[in-house]
């Protein structure tokens, strides 16, 4: 059972446009919610997190959205460029003491020149 | 290198061979974790380590597989009588219980059972 639907499955984005990733969850015991970025061949890393009592975070050309009455958030990378194309995943951890984080399917995101 | 590292790196098997895969994390978190992780899907929790202690498990961590932390440092994840479904990338991750819920992972070990 999927707990985190993520879409698009993939994306080709213009260098300086805007990238978008979309995700919704079910369980509403969730209570951190990060995005991870992952190369080909290395394990992914932590790019940007975001707690359910904050609408939007940013980190540089990085920003979450999260609206939790729909139970959607998503990432925008803002001025794409190049290097940050790479399989984007969306995830979601509970509360209470649980440590397993449940990702999402992934977006591989190309960003041409 | 401070990350966590795993070894090996690749692992090819015969159907019905045990395999064993090291996690080393990084050298202060007492909380490691594994992950699988299939082509073209996000990865899968498996199971979890605090210190020695075993917490938590998937469903998806069958009979045939065990991982152990013994002295709560590096980690082993061991594979019995591996068959073709369980082809995957086994990924290691590790964190500070007292810094919040970042896990830092590892490169993976890519597991390919013929």
């Amino acid at each position: 059972q999927q707990q985190v639907k993520q879409s698009p499955q993939s994306l080709i984005v213009q260098k300086g446009g805007i990238s978008i990733i979309n995700c919704a969850y079910e369980n509403t015991a969730f209570d951190y919610f990060p995005w991870y970025q992952q190369f080909p061949g290395k394990g992914p890393a932590l790019l940007i997190a975001i707690r359910p009592d904050v609408s939007e975070k940013k980190e540089g050309r990085f920003t979450i959205s999260f609206n939790k009455s729909a139970k959607q958030f998503s990432l925008h990378i803002m001025d794409s460029q190049p290097g940050d194309s790479a399989t984007y995943f969306c995830a979601a951890k509970g509360s209470g003491g649980y440590q397993k984080v449940t990702f999402g399917t992934g977006t591989k995101l190309q960003v041409i020149p | 290198d401070t990350g966590v590292s795993q070894d090996p790196r690749h692992k090819i098997t015969k159907r019905g061979q045990n395999v064993t895969f090291r996690c080393d994390p990084i050298s202060e978190h007492n909380r490691l974790y594994w992950y699988r992780q299939t082509l073209g899907q996000g990865p899968e929790f498996l199971t979890y380590f605090q210190n020695e202690a075993q917490l938590e498990k998937s469903r998806l961590l069958s009979d045939r597989f065990s991982a152990e932390r013994p002295k709560g440092s590096f980690s082993t994840l061991e594979i019995q009588r591996t068959e073709q479904g369980d082809s995957a990338m086994y990924l290691c991750a590790s964190s500070l219980a007292t810094s919040g819920n970042e896990q830092f992972f590892g490169p993976g070990t890519r597991l390919t059972v013929l």
